[in-house]
């Protein structure tokens, strides 16, 4: 149990483009998933907090309208990175929760972002 | 400024042998931490994790320590195999509201057939 997928697990892209990220819980209920982005041989940061149906939480310095986030079910919350530029390039990486009293998260797989 | 901290980018130790990872955080108020491991170009995966109203939990060859006075905690691996060479976080709640967690640097374990 507990499995969460993302898709794509590796995209290029122009820089200009956008690019959309999902990230599914397969087995479960998610009512909260974070996003993380991690550069080369550095440790995991949080981007945002996504709860379904209702706006997401960003952190510091990660700039909302560039990386534009909907949980729009229980299930599926998309990351989509627009008008992508080559330092977008990194490793963006989904969690998930449910909503028990836990506080483990279950991450997927990755997506590997290179921007040209 | 980085809560959670390990210092040890890098262990070796050969299989069979005790793998011991450590983590240092800075803020009092973390009640939870958990391990993780992480393969290349993989999502990382959930070990082990421990209330801070506890000192040890354990989980088949992994056991993870709490020293809240010293905001210390360690993995131990036992026996370690090649198997587990990866990367390891530990990582805290940032905050209990949105759960979210804010990680080490990770430590990457080397183990030698």
């Amino acid at each position: 149990g507990a499995v969460v997928s993302q898709h794509p697990s590796w995209v290029i892209c122009k820089s200009g483009t956008s690019v959309k990220i999902e990230c599914r819980s397969l087995d479960f209920q998610a009512t909260t998933m974070f996003w993380y982005r991690q550069f080369p041989k550095q440790s995991l940061m949080l981007m945002a907090t996504s709860n379904e149906g209702s706006k997401a939480t960003y952190e510091q310095g990660v700039e909302k309208d560039k990386f534009l986030i909907n949980h729009a079910s229980l299930t599926l919350s998309t990351l989509t990175v627009t008008s992508a530029h080559p330092e977008d390039s990194s490793f963006y990486i989904c969690s998930a929760r449910s909503s028990g009293i836990g506080y483990e998260q279950y991450f997927g797989p990755g997506t590997r972002l290179t921007v040209t | 400024d980085q809560q959670v901290k390990q210092n040890s980018p890098s262990l070796s130790v050969q299989e069979g042998r005790i793998s011991i990872l450590n983590c240092d955080y800075t803020n009092s108020m973390f009640d939870y931490f958990l391990w993780y491991k992480k393969y290349p170009a993989e999502g990382p995966t959930f070990l082990i994790s421990i209330s801070s109203i506890k000192d040890k939990n354990e989980d088949g060859r992994f056991t993870v320590f709490l020293n809240k006075s010293a905001k210390h905690l360690s993995l131990h691996i036992v026996p370690s195999q090649p198997g587990d060479s990866a990367v390891y976080f530990c990582a805290s709640i940032l905050d209990t509201g949105r759960r979210a967690l804010t990680f080490g640097s990770g430590t990457r374990l080397q183990v030698q057939p």
